[in-house]
């Protein structure tokens, strides 16, 4: 079936690198987008971004432009979100998400389980 | 990219239709048929429930509707049901090449 599985829970002092992983399995890698969507403590879901895994074009949110860089990685079906310079305002579950299409704008129909990133002194 | 307006919270009784509105700008929601919609259980991954505007995915009740006028979408759910309980949340596509959230809605089966 199709899925998403992204990498394990991650703590990071405030300054800090996190690197979210998510491995593709079930469908063509390269017939879909992949977008990456975050959810703070008690708060609602804001898009980080959209990475193409055909060609590897991306479009990111303009408030974490310049902290976000999200790749693929064709050869094992796998997206990585990459955020620099956390702050504690960056601690929240983050979640990778397979477009219904190639497109930016499909839905979102294949969602991974989640990435909790807490940022802490 | 201002963030999609939806009501904080509705509310239904069993058997009842309930409507959620999701209001943007000429930016996003009034220009693209892109709007989607979700359903998030607490502490599940969210769900698409309704894609470009009105399309249903495979496995998704035909009681989920979708709709939209000018800079409003609405998602509605008829034959109200306990496990339709959740936050739904509505997406748009923008001009600006993005995706915009709404603050999501909170439904209450009573």
């Amino acid at each position: 079936q199709v899925q998403l599985v992204q990498s394990g829970p991650e703590v990071k002092k405030p300054g800090a690198s996190v690197k979210v992983s998510c491995k593709a399995s079930g469908y063509t890698f390269t017939s879909y987008g992949i977008t990456w969507v975050r959810q703070a403590p008690g708060q609602g879901l804001e898009w980080m971004g959209w990475i193409s895994a055909y060609n590897g074009n991306t479009n990111y949110a303009q408030n974490l432009q310049g902290r976000l860089t999200m790749t693929t990685d064709t050869s094992t079906s796998t997206a990585y979100m990459e955020l620099r310079s956390l702050t504690s305002d960056d601690t929240a579950v983050y979640s990778c998400a397979k477009g219904g299409s190639g497109w930016l704008h499909a839905g979102l129909d294949v969602w991974g389980q989640g990435t909790t990133v807490t940022v802490s002194s | 990219q201002s963030a999609l307006t939806q009501p904080a919270s509705v509310s239904g009784s069993p058997g009842r239709s309930i409507t959620i509105s999701c209001t943007g700008t000429s930016n996003d929601v009034g220009v693209y048929n892109y709007v989607s919609w979700y359903q998030q259980h607490p502490g599940k991954a969210p769900k698409l429930m309704i894609y470009d505007v009105n399309k249903r995915p495979s496995g998704v009740s035909n009681r989920f509707s979708g709709s939209k006028s000018g800079n409003t979408a609405s998602l509605t759910i008829s034959g109200l049901q306990a496990e339709d309980e959740a936050d739904y949340y509505c997406s748009s596509y923008t001009s600006s090449s993005t995706l915009v959230f709404g603050g999501g809605t909170k439904l209450t089966v009573l």
